[in-house]
C-alpha cells in the first residue's frame, strides 16, 4: 500500500523565519509531487508540483526532491502569519491513474 | 482559464435523508473528476474519480454514488445519509488543461453535517 507521510505538528515558526515541511513516501518509482495549502474550512491549494531530483523555486517556496531518500519538502522564505494553514503533500506514481495519494498534511503556525 | 464549482456550500440534513452534491467544471473539456470526503482532522479520502461521461470508479463501498452525465457535470448522491457521512466534500478536476494531466485543482467544497 503505498503511504505518504507527514508530521502533523504543529510547527510553529517566527515571522520572517524560514519553515521547512517535510513528506517521505513509500513507492520507490514514484515520480510526481505535490505541495497544497490548506487554509481552515477552505479547499486545498496548488502550490507547486516538482517532477525532477532538486530545488524547484516559485517566489517564497521553494521544493526540494530527493527520490533516492524518498522524500520531498517545501521551504517557506520569510514566513508571513498568511502562511498559517495545513500544508499536504501528494505524491503519484507513473502508472496509468490519475490519482495521488496525499498525506495527512501539516500544520503551519507563523506568529509574528 | 478553468474554474471549478461546487454547490451547495454548506448543508445540514438529518441521519436517513437523500443527498446530492453537484460539481461543474469549465473551461476545459474532457476532465478527469474526482470526489474526495475530508473528516475532521482527517485526510482526504478519494470516494470516486470518473474518466469519461458515464465511466465511475469507486474506491470506497459505502452508501455513497456518483454520477456523470455530462462531461464537465459531476454529482454525488446518496439515498439514505448517516451520522458517519458528515465531513467536507471535494470535488477535483485534472486534465490537459491544468498543467499537467494528473494535476488536481479542487473546487471550494461543500461542508455537510448529518443530525
Amino acid at each position: 500500500q503505498k503511504e505518504v507521510e507527514q508530521n502533523s505538528g504543529p510547527l510553529s515558526v517566527p515571522e520572517g523565519a524560514i519553515a521547512s515541511l517535510n513528506c517521505t513516501y513509500s513507492d520507490r518509482v514514484s515520480q510526481s509531487f505535490f505541495w497544497y495549502r490548506q487554509y481552515s474550512g477552505k479547499s486545498p491549494e496548488l502550490i507547486m508540483s516538482i517532477y525532477s531530483n532538486g530545488d524547484k523555486e516559485d517566489g517564497r517556496f521553494t521544493a526540494q526532491l530527493n527520490k533516492a531518500s524518498q522524500y520531498v519538502s517545501l521551504l517557506i522564505r520569510d514566513s508571513q502569519p498568511s502562511d498559517s494553514a495545513t500544508y499536504l503533500c501528494a505524491v503519484k506514481d507513473p502508472g496509468g491513474s490519475y490519482i495521488p495519494t496525499f498525506g495527512r498534511g501539516t500544520s503551519l503556525i507563523v506568529h509574528p | 482559464s478553468q474554474t471549478i464549482h461546487q454547490w451547495p456550500a454548506t448543508l445540514v440534513q438529518p441521519v436517513g435523508s437523500p443527498l446530492s452534491l453537484e460539481c461543474t467544471v469549465e473551461g476545459t473539456s474532457n476532465p478527469n473528476l474526482y470526489w474526495y470526503r475530508q473528516a475532521a482532522g482527517r485526510g482526504l479520502q478519494l470516494l470516486f474519480y470518473s474518466v469519461g461521461i458515464g465511466q465511475i470508479s469507486s474506491e470506497v463501498p459505502q452508501n455513497l454514488s456518483a454520477s456523470r452525465p455530462q462531461d464537465r457535470q459531476f454529482i454525488l448522491s446518496s439515498k439514505k445519509l448517516l451520522l458517519s457521512d458528515s465531513g467536507f466534500y471535494l470535488c477535483a478536476w485534472s486534465g490537459p488543461n491544468s498543467g499537467s494531466i494528473e494535476t488536481q485543482y479542487f473546487g471550494p467544497g461543500t461542508r455537510l453535517l448529518v443530525l
